[in-house]
């Protein structure tokens, strides 16, 4: 039973340049959610995936974008990257309701230089 | 005030004892709460879930919770040095599918032999 895979692993970008980071699901899971963690911080709550709409958002601001496709996976899209943005960007999955545990991947790096 | 509050640490404790973490939350229509892991390098791993009032046991792991209090709590009997981790609490804010889960910042735990 395959759990929630992210792709890539790590990444390196320059300010001013979009990433578009990818997540497929744990089988049986529909909504995906994202997060960013920095060092020594919790996971922030980015945004929630379900039936392909965003359902939820976290206090992002709207350069942080993202789809979902008919067969569940996601894609988080950042666009005119900052120095700040550099952190462990993890996706979860879980089933309907947004209340549901979380099922982590093993999240992308991104560094931004 | 902060949605989740969390003492950072580190929390050290010898090998073979209880070791007591907690949580406090501010949002009173909280209704799923969750106890993550999380190794150094890797991503959050669900330890438990508890939605109501009392005490919820799972091996060597007892999640309290006391809804009037706002509080959380996760005990670890015969603390092992695999225990050493980082220790995320996590709690949904909102209702069912419009409802999405914040986190804590972490207790670190470290176990000594």
């Amino acid at each position: 039973d395959a759990g929630v895979t992210q792709s890539p692993t790590h990444l390196i970008k320059t300010r001013g340049q979009q990433v578009t980071l990818r997540c497929s699901p744990k089988s049986g899971h529909d909504t995906v959610s994202w997060y960013q963690q920095a060092l020594g911080q919790g996971p922030q709550f980015i945004f929630q995936y379900y039936e392909e709409e965003e359902r939820q958002r976290g206090n992002f601001p709207d350069r942080f974008s993202g789809h979902q496709f008919p067969n569940y996976s996601s894609e988080l899209n950042v666009n005119a990257l900052l120095l700040g943005d550099s952190a462990l960007y993890l996706c979860a999955s879980s089933t309907g309701t947004g209340d549901q545990p979380q099922h982590f991947g093993d999240g992308t790096r991104l560094s931004i230089l | 005030q902060k949605e989740v509050e969390q003492n950072s640490g580190p929390l050290s404790v010898p090998e073979g004892a209880i070791a007591s973490l907690n949580c406090t939350y501010s949002d009173r229509g909280s209704q799923s709460f969750f106890w993550y892991r999380q190794y150094s390098g890797k991503s959050p791993e669900l330890i438990m879930s508890i939605y109501s009032n009392g005490d919820k046991e799972d091996g060597r792991f007892t999640a309290q919770l006391n809804k009037a209090s706002q509080y959380v709590s996760l005990l670890i009997r015969d603390s092992q040095p695999s225990d050493s981790a980082t220790y995320l609490c996590a709690f949904t804010v909102g209702y069912s599918s419009a409802s999405k889960i914040i986190f804590g910042s972490g207790t670190r735990l470290s176990i000594r032999p």
